[in-house]
């Protein structure tokens, strides 16, 4: 069993949806949860990182960490079709080092 | 752009050579990481270093290696390569080399064909 599991895909929404983006992780020692951003031929970006449980905000974006459950989402508001990408989430110890990612969702907005 | 930069782009060699990927972090970042991108595996660790030093270890093969020089830039040593070493190598950065790298910074990538 991977660490971290993450379903690639391809998901395709119209314009204008809710887009909804999950992992589900097996080892309760993961602190911190981030999700990026990749666009084809590129390097990954940093969307938002979240410390241990909760919700956080940026703008049409909201990162959501459930550790009793050990999921995490990723909710995108008004979808465009510049957030069309593949969307890798990816945690790490507290106090470590390395992060783990998700294989990524490939995530395509139709206009 | 990030501010992290690798060369070469694009990379084609023939199997059981030698190639050397490099990394030029973000002004300031200490840290730098190299992650391997394929297909079949997703986004895959390989190394850190801080300040010169090897920090983590993650999937590296014993074919690989890494160094980080005095002025922080990084460079990846792949050899006896296989059809399989085919991917994405990427490098980040970050500023600190003390817990998780919420904020790495990633380039573009440099994309490996072995033939």
């Amino acid at each position: 069993q991977k660490e971290v599991e993450q379903d690639p895909g391809p998901l395709s929404v119209p314009e204008g949806a809710i887009v909804s983006l999950n992992c589900t992780y097996s080892n309760s020692a993961f602190q911190y949860f981030m999700w990026y951003r990749q666009y084809s031929r590129k390097g990954p970006e940093l969307l938002m990182y979240t410390y241990s449980s909760g919700n956080k905000e940026d703008g049409r974006f909201t990162a959501q960490v459930d550790k009793s459950s050990k999921y995490i989402s990723l909710f995108i508001r008004d979808s465009q079709p510049s957030d069309s990408a593949t969307y890798l989430c990816a945690m790490s110890y507290t106090g470590g080092f390395k992060t783990i990612f998700g294989a990524g969702t490939r995530l395509f907005v139709k206009a | 752009d990030s501010g992290v930069t690798q060369t070469p782009k694009h990379l084609i060699t023939a199997t059981g050579q030698r190639v050397t990927l490099r990394c030029s972090p973000r002004s300031g970042d200490l840290s730098v990481y190299w992650y391997q991108q394929s297909l079949d595996q997703g986004l895959q660790f390989l190394i850190q270093y801080y300040n010169g030093e090897e920090r983590a270890k993650g999937n590296i093969l014993e074919r690989f290696s890494a160094q980080q020089f005095p002025d922080l830039h990084s460079e990846l040593n792949l050899s006896s390569l296989e059809l399989g070493d085919s991917a994405l190598y990427f490098c980040a950065s970050s500023g600190g080399g003390t817990g998780a790298d919420t904020e790495a910074f990633f380039g573009q990538g440099t994309r490996l064909t072995v033939v």
